[in-house]
């Protein structure tokens, strides 16, 4: 049982270039999220899913994409990255709402770089 | 206004003392609250959570929640070197899907 994990755990982009962060569970999780971190600051909601083919934006969606078609996998896609996309990205599940003994569990983080 | 809110800090606080950390959150409606340590370049880990208002302990750390007055705290009892972390506080709101984390405290214990 791996858990949440994601891959790269660094990349460096430049400017206007696309990619793809890849995070998978082996929970059977319904709930997956994904959040970014800028230094010192706190975890910003990007997108989330409640399940297989459903998806919905979080906070802060803008620059960003995701699809959802096997309840394992939960890609991101950045198009034309931005300096502003500088960031940590973290991968949560979650077997239901996120409350009580199914908390979230975390992926190791993907730590991006735009130039 | 933010909707979770914490003091960022540093919290310094020597060895063996109580550190106390407080979080307010603007949605009256949520349901959980949830308090996260992160370790400088690691993933969040759930420390607690709790529902009810009131008191919940486990181990060294005890959380408090008061809706009434929308806000949720932690004491680390017994502070050690290795709680040197930032503590994230989170709330699921009235919607009931997703987490909103707050900006986080840092703390730091000094030996």
């Amino acid at each position: 049982n791996a858990g949440v994990t994601q891959t790269p755990k660094f990349r460096i982009l430049k400017i206007g270039q696309s990619m793809t962060l890849q995070c998978t569970q082996d929970m059977n999780h319904n709930y997956m999220y994904w959040y970014r971190q800028d230094p010192g600051m706190g975890l910003k909601l990007i997108y989330y899913s409640v399940g297989a083919g459903i998806t919905d934006k979080g906070e802060v969606p803008n620059g960003y994409n995701v699809s959802r078609s096997t309840t394992e996998d939960f890609p991101l896609r950045l198009e034309l990255a931005a300096p502003s996309q500088t960031s940590v990205y973290f991968c949560a599940s979650t077997t239901t709402r996120g409350g009580g003994e199914d908390t979230q569990y975390f992926g190791p983080g993907t730590r991006l770089t735009v130039l | 206004q933010k909707e979770v809110e914490q003091n960022s800090g540093p919290l310094s606080v020597p060895e063996g003392a109580i550190a106390s950390l407080n979080c307010t959150y603007s949605d009256r409606g949520s349901q959980s609250f949830f308090w996260y340590r992160q370790y400088s370049g690691k993933s969040p880990e759930l420390i607690m959570f709790i529902y009810s208002n009131g008191d919940k302990e486990d181990g060294r750390f005890t959380a408090q929640l008061n809706k009434a007055s929308q806000y949720v705290s932690l004491l680390i009892r017994d502070s050690q070197p290795s709680d040197s972390a930032t503590y994230l506080c989170a709330v699921i709101g009235a919607a009931g899907n997703k987490l909103t984390f707050g900006g986080g405290t840092r703390v730091l214990v000094k030996p």
